[in-house]
């Protein structure tokens, strides 16, 4: 059974550094992508970076210089870090995989979500 | 980046009735589209990828249909259950970018 679980801090102040883990089940890190995107309070979906099966990765350029996505593939994990915090990256933050290798960017499964709140 | 318009923001329909959600691009994303449904409190789930290729499980009153930069995802016989919110996206190039969303309600 296909499983992602995202894991972190649910409070993180201004200016730090947030760290958040998807622990997953089911397939391999190998020979699966990885997502993770966010959402505001009620608004939107904003895609963040992936993490290739082959561990290479991209980002939204919006978030390039602050964010940073690696894994550990042998524990079935990836991880996400972004600096420099500020309120409006409050959101709930989901990992997802690919669908297959051949659709890039479908994402089939997901976690259910970390909700972060940047706050004083 | 390719900029994702969705429409409408809002729908409100009747069970049973048939709905339409459009979606177009800034540019030819080459059928490279997914849609996605996002229950209240709950992750978005995919239903439709690659335009019109719907997703294991997903029940067959969902459809997918377009081409080059303009999208629609219907949904015939609306049961309560499809209240939700619908995204459209396109994987054809990073940043993968989503609409903004239409709120479907039951009438």
């Amino acid at each position: 059974q296909v499983q992602l679980k995202e894991s972190g801090p649910g409070l993180v102040q201004p200016s730090q550094t947030l760290s958040l883990t998807c622990t997953v089940a089911g397939f391999s890190l190998t020979s699966y992508n990885v997502h993770w995107v966010r959402q505001p309070p009620g608004k939107g979906l904003e895609w963040m970076g992936v993490i290739w099966n082959t561990g290479g990765t991209r980002y939204n350029s919006a978030l390039k210089s602050r964010l940073s996505i690696s894994k550990d593939t042998s524990k079935s994990q990836v991880f996400l870090k972004m600096n420099s915090l500020q309120t409006e990256d409050t959101a709930t933050y989901y990992c997802a995989r690919d669908l297959s290798l051949w659709y890039q960017g479908v994402m089939d499964a997901w976690g259910q979500g970390a909700s972060v709140t940047v706050s004083s | 980046d390719i900029q994702m318009t969705q429409s409408p923001a809002s729908l409100s329909a009747s069970l049973g009735e048939t709905v339409t959600i459009e979606c177009l691009a800034s540019e030819d994303i080459y059928s490279n589209l997914a849609w996605y449904q996002q229950k209240p409190g709950k992750s978005p789930q995919l239903l439709i990828y690659y335009a019109n290729s719907l997703n294991d499980g997903v029940p067959s009153r969902f459809s997918g249909s377009g081409s080059g930069t303009q999208y629609s995802l219907k949904i015939n016989s609306l049961q309560s259950e499809d209240v939700s919110i619908y995204f459209c996206q396109q994987n054809y190039d990073s940043p993968f970018t989503f609409g903004s969303g239409t709120k479907l309600e039951i009438k």
